[in-house]
């Protein structure tokens, strides 16, 4: 039932390892998003896909890649983990409606610790 | 550049009335959400606002001023449950559905 999933849900992993997050939707939207907050809770968005396609790309390192196999999945894989990578990751989905109205539907977070 | 505020918390007391207020200066407005993120819990949706004027939704109400770049969101009869954190966010026109978060208002309800 559950309509945006997210894999896994702790990450606590060293300094300069590379780590994967997955994440699935099962609502069917054409939107997948991926977003970090950090620990003043400011959530901020890092990339977005429409049908597998890149079209938000905010001002992230590229160690940070995004690979979207298909429109319902979106994962994250993060190369050189640094201490300030250290955040909660969001993976959120929207219906494409042409602009206006898509409310995002997010997952539960996926909490990374690098130490 | 774009930019949103909102307080950074508030107190009430349960079975009263808060108002939680946003403002916010961004280009190609497209629509104002809320949305309410208990502590370690994803965020959840409450509310949309595009046009000017009051969304009621049982409890929660939203208001809009376009012209003012501000909104506020309404929680009547307040419940200890509805101690959250409550994000504003705002859709940019043309920017491919992106939405802004103001950094959240935290709610503490007490009884």
């Amino acid at each position: 039932d559950t309509a945006v999933s997210q894999t896994p849900k702790y990450l606590v992993t060293q300094m300069g390892n590379d780590k994967s997050i997955k994440c699935e939707q099962n609502l069917g939207h054409d939107t997948m998003y991926w977003y970090k907050q950090d620990s003043k809770k400011f959530l901020k968005i890092m990339f977005s896909y429409n049908n597998k396609e890149l079209i938000i790309n905010e001002t992230v390192p590229n160690r940070f890649s995004p690979k979207s196999p298909d429109k319902a999945h979106l994962n994250l894989h993060i190369n050189s983990l640094e201490l300030g990578d250290s955040a909660v990751y969001f993976c959120a989905s929207s219906q494409q409606k042409g602009g206006a109205g898509e409310t995002q539907y997010f997952g539960p977070g996926t909490r990374l610790l690098v130490l | 550049g774009q930019n949103i505020d909102q307080p950074t918390e508030m107190t009430a007391t349960e079975g009263a009335i808060v108002q939680i207020n946003c403002t916010y200066q961004t280009s190609g407005f497209n629509g104002l959400f809320w949305y309410q993120q208990h502590a370690g819990e994803a965020p959840t949706f409450l509310s949309y606002n595009v046009l000017d004027g009051l969304e009621e939704k049982g409890r929660f109400s939203s208001f809009l001023s376009r012209s003012k770049g501000y909104s506020y969101l309404l929680l009547k009869e307040l419940q200890m449950k509805d101690s959250a954190s409550y994000l504003c966010a705002v859709s940019l026109r043309g920017s491919s559905y992106k939405l802004i978060f103001g950094s959240g208002t935290r709610l503490l309800v007490r009884p």
